[in-house]
């Protein structure tokens, strides 16, 4: 069982370099989700989407875009790369939200750097 | 401002022995709260949840007690066994939200054979 995958599972970037982090779940999950983790803290949400065609806001959204085609993909888009967004970078999805005993299913992860 | 304190960096238990691993929280709107472990390389995986209407969840090996006057919940691992050395996380969600969770920093657990 595939589950959720992110590629790349590395990258270096350039300051004003662009770039998309790929996400892509099969389980037919309806929720997605985009987290950054940097170094010795908690994961912070960037953007989710309860569905195809639609998406919102997280905590730390400044920077970052999402769309969501397709119920599989989630793919998220850094435009200009700033080292602030230096970070590990989670996807994760689940069938319904967050409570309850279906939980979020996590990929694992995409390492970025900024330099 | 961070809402969700885990103040323990580090934990280290013997083989057997009870883990015990502890959460604070400063929003009294969050009403349901997640334990997830982290290995190094992969993402988190969900270990245990718990409402606000409980103040006790268990399955197998793990329980979380959760302690409202206090604002305070807590992980117990027992026993304790060496693949339970990972990171742990604390998470909430505020009432009516069913997408957001403010994680804690995470403890890391070293269990010693």
């Amino acid at each position: 069982n595939a589950g959720v995958t992110q590629t790349p599972k590395f990258r270096i970037l350039k300051i004003g370099q662009s770039m998309t982090l790929q996400c892509a779940q099969d389980m037919n999950h309806n929720y997605m989700y985009w987290y950054r983790q940097d170094p010795g803290m908690g994961l912070k949400l960037i953007y989710y989407s309860v569905g195809a065609g639609i998406t919102d806001k997280g905590e730390v959204p400044n920077g970052y875009n999402v769309s969501r085609s397709t119920t599989e993909d989630f793919p998220l888009r850094l435009e200009l790369a700033a080292p602030s967004q230096t970070s590990v970078y989670f996807c994760a999805s689940s069938y319904r939200g967050l409570r309850g005993n279906q939980p979020q299913h996590f990929g694992d992860g995409t390492r970025l750097s900024i330099l | 401002d961070q809402q969700v304190k885990q103040n323990s960096p580090s934990l280290s238990v013997q083989e057997g022995r009870i883990s015990i691993l502890n959460c604070d929280y400063t929003n009294s709107m969050f009403d349901y709260f997640l334990w997830y472990k982290k290995y190094p390389a992969e993402g988190p995986t969900f270990l245990i949840s718990i409402s606000s209407i409980k103040d006790k969840n268990e399955d197998g090996r793990f329980t979380v007690f959760l302690n409202k006057s206090a604002k305070h919940l807590s992980l117990h691992i027992v026993p304790s066994q060496p693949g339970d050395s990972a990171v742990y996380f604390c998470a909430a969600s505020l009432r009516g939200s069913n997408y957001k969770l403010t994680f804690g920093k995470g403890t890391l657990l070293t269990v010693n054979p």
